[in-house]
């Protein structure tokens, strides 16, 4: 167990709907990082936050964004979602902002009907 | 744009023996690199890390090399056991300070009793 909690672990919807992950990060831990796995581009990196601050962007879809709490939780939306956006999700966590493991939860599996 | 490469999609080893995994990387700015294991249905888990400023790095049963010449990073699994069976992956901090993993394709390790 990473310590890293991720929810819903499974999210069944359509094409064009809107969506919010959560997640929790290990305590302690100040910083959160998005990924999408899917088979054809692999694990990809979307965004991290640091204590609540975008610090770095990646891959991210203008439909897509990500927050994170003054608790340290974070949540990613997915909206007007396609076909495409079947993947899954995953959330990461580290002490701080960089050179340090960064811990996975075991991802939440978003499928777009 | 930079990325992380694994040569061998698959790997096949018989238990007790000695496995190795190897990944290029593109970007020679990176500073510090992660393998992980993936199960099927979870997330991935932190195996071992490495920074530049270091060749070799060991922990129990698992060894990592970094080769900055070539760019190439490898991981060395001591007597595979069944339980390491898994996608293994190798990622590289491609953001400097903004930290932003960039992750490999992965192999697929199968050790047969």
């Amino acid at each position: 167990d990473s310590g890293v909690t991720q929810t819903p672990k499974h999210l069944i919807t359509a094409t064009g709907q809107r969506v919010t992950l959560r997640c929790s990060p290990r305590s302690g831990d100040l910083s959160v990082y998005w990924y999408q796995q899917s088979l054809d581009q692999g694990l990809q990196f979307l965004i991290h936050y640091y204590n609540g601050e975008e610090r770095a962007k990646g891959n991210i879809l203008e439909r897509f964004s990500a927050q994170q709490f003054p608790d340290l939780h974070s949540e990613l939306n997915l909206s007007s979602l396609e076909l495409g956006d079947s993947a899954l999700y995953f959330c990461a966590s580290s002490v701080e902002g960089g050179g340090q493991p960064q811990h996975f939860g075991d991802g939440t599996r978003l499928s777009i009907l | 744009g930079e990325s992380v490469g694994l040569h061998l999609p698959t790997l096949s080893v018989q238990e007790g023996d000695n496995s190795i995994i190897n990944c290029a990387y593109s970007n020679s700015a990176s500073d510090y690199f992660i393998w992980y294991k993936q199960e099927s249905g979870k997330g991935p888990q932190f195996i071992i890390d490495i920074r530049s400023n270091m060749d070799k790095r060991q922990g129990q049963r698992v060894t990592v090399l970094l080769n900055k010449t070539v760019k190439h990073l490898s991981l060395q699994i001591a007597a595979t056991q069944p339980g390491d069976s898994a996608v293994y992956f190798c990622a590289e901090n491609s953001g400097g300070s903004n930290y932003k993993l960039t992750f490999g394709k992965g192999t697929l390790l199968t050790v047969n009793p």
